[in-house]
């Protein structure tokens, strides 16, 4: 168990609605990271953000934004999705600011789009 | 940023020693190697990082020769628990916003 926390699990929705994921970092962790993994793509970064501020942005659709709350935890929203936004989320944390190489994972969120 | 290649998968009994190359020729000065491990449905898991030379923790040792233009992951006496696609990672830490794990390793480890 790593610490994170992600929900929900596994989520399943239609085309062109929107969704959130939540996560949950390591207690005492002030950055969250966002990654998408798909079958033809592998494990893409999409988002960074330290004590409530964006750090980094990877390959992040438009339609896709995130935030971090003041408590720490972080939050996904997808909107028009697609088809092919079918992916598992993961949620990772770390201590610092900078781009650790070592970041804690948690379960993932499994969405479907259908 | 940094392009790897790794073998899409390996095969190894129980028991043996696994070695998993990864090149990574335009690697940048800054750059560390780090390895991550992942399993079925479950997010990544940090095994190892290092420079240069060789580090070793308790896990899994790492070789970075000279160039540092690959890398070797070597998993001592896998055993069927080690079942897991391995990513091989060079980051900086510092200016480089692009974390892609790309595909990685599948190594299955047969009884």
């Amino acid at each position: 168990d790593s610490g994170v926390t992600q929900t929900p699990k596994h989520l399943i929705t239609a085309t062109g609605q929107r969704v959130t994921l939540r996560c949950s970092p390591r207690s005492g962790d002030l950055s969250v990271y966002w990654y998408q993994q798909s079958l033809d793509q592998g494990l893409q970064f999409l988002i960074q953000y330290y004590n409530g501020e964006e750090r980094a942005k990877g390959n992040i659709l438009e339609r896709f934004s995130a935030q971090q709350f003041p408590d720490l935890h972080s939050e996904l929203n997808l909107s028009s999705l697609e088809l092919g936004d079918s992916a598992l989320y993961f949620c990772a944390s770390s201590p610092g600011g900078a781009l650790s190489y070592e970041q804690y994972f948690g379960p993932g969120t499994r969405l479907t789009v259908t | 940023l940094a392009k790897t290649t790794q073998p899409i998968s390996m095969d190894s009994y129980e028991g043996q020693e696994v070695n998993i190359t990864c090149s990574h020729n335009n690697i940048a000065t800054n750059d560390y190697i780090t390895w991550y491990q992942q399993f079925p449905s479950q997010g990544p898991r940090f095994i190892i990082q290092g420079y240069k030379t060789k580090v070793t923790n308790e896990v899994a040792s790492l070789f970075i020769p000279a160039d540092r233009k690959s890398s070797t992951l070597s998993l001592p006496r896998v055993s069927l628990s080690d079942t897991a696609v391995y990513y091989c990672l060079p980051f900086s830490g510092a200016g480089s916003y692009q974390l892609t794990f790309g595909k990685g390793t599948k190594l299955s480890v047969i009884p």
